[in-house]
């Protein structure tokens, strides 16, 4: 079935960096859009990053601009987030979502997420 | 950026009532050339991922109850669960998908309980 399995969460130091990674099945992941979206502790969603079905552009939240980088492996079904210096701020709960077919833009398809916590 | 406002913040609706949350965003969400809203709602369970309820401001997505409904245009929206089940507990939201990346945004959220 459609699948988005989200891993490489975990407990990091400010200032440090970790890769998530997020696993596709059961859709063609090679022809659609997918986004990061974060989850503060008893806090709403935070949209951070998305990439295009291709790669060929990228964009940010401005929360994390410079510091994270979106990329895809088509050939592997992985979408990544790569997140340098990172801050307190960044804990959060990570989630992939699958970008419906254009013109429509909602996210349809919602990885279980991956919690990464910044801290001492 | 465009910001989405939810209200309430949370309600209590006995089972079996109507449940309304509305959403106002600071701009119009109404693209002009298809006459289309581009706003969406979830529903967010205790512990899991949020789940796409509501496209185009009034498309459900497949499977969801029909129960659950959509309404609204340009820059004002509703949710409503028209007899709320002990399962429909859980944190709604609305999004807004007017403005591609990366001015995608969120509601704050509305939770909803059981009186």
């Amino acid at each position: 079935q459609v699948q988005l399995v989200e891993s490489g969460g975990g407990v990091v130091q400010p200032g440090g960096s970790l890769r998530l990674s997020c696993a596709a099945s059961g859709f063609t992941f090679s022809s659609y859009g997918m986004h990061w979206v974060r989850q503060a502790p008893g806090k709403g969603l935070e949209w951070v990053a998305f990439i295009r079905y291709d790669g060929s552009n990228k964009y940010y939240a401005d929360s994390v601009k410079g510091r994270f980088t979106i990329s895809r492996d088509n050939s592997k079904n992985t979408l990544y987030l790569q997140m340098n210096s990172l801050r307190a701020e960044d804990t959060a709960v990570y989630y992939c979502a699958k970008k419906q077919w254009p013109p429509a833009g909602a996210f349809d398809i919602w990885g279980q997420g991956t919690m990464v916590t910044v801290s001492s | 950026d465009i910001v989405m406002t939810q209200s309430p913040d949370s309600l209590a609706v006995s089972l079996g009532e109507r449940a309304t949350i509305n959403c106002k965003s600071s701009q119009s969400v109404l693209y002009s050339s298809n006459n289309k809203n581009y706003l969406a709602w979830y529903q967010q369970k205790p512990g899991q991922p949020p789940k796409l309820l509501i496209y185009w401001a009034s498309t459900r997505e497949s499977g969801v109850p029909d129960r659950f409904s959509g309404s609204g245009s340009g820059t004002d929206f509703t949710l409503t669960i028209s007899s709320l089940q002990a399962e429909d507990v859980a944190v709604y939201y609305c999004q807004q998908y007017y403005s591609t990346p990366p001015g995608i945004t969120f509601g704050g959220g509305t939770k909803v309980e059981i009186k």
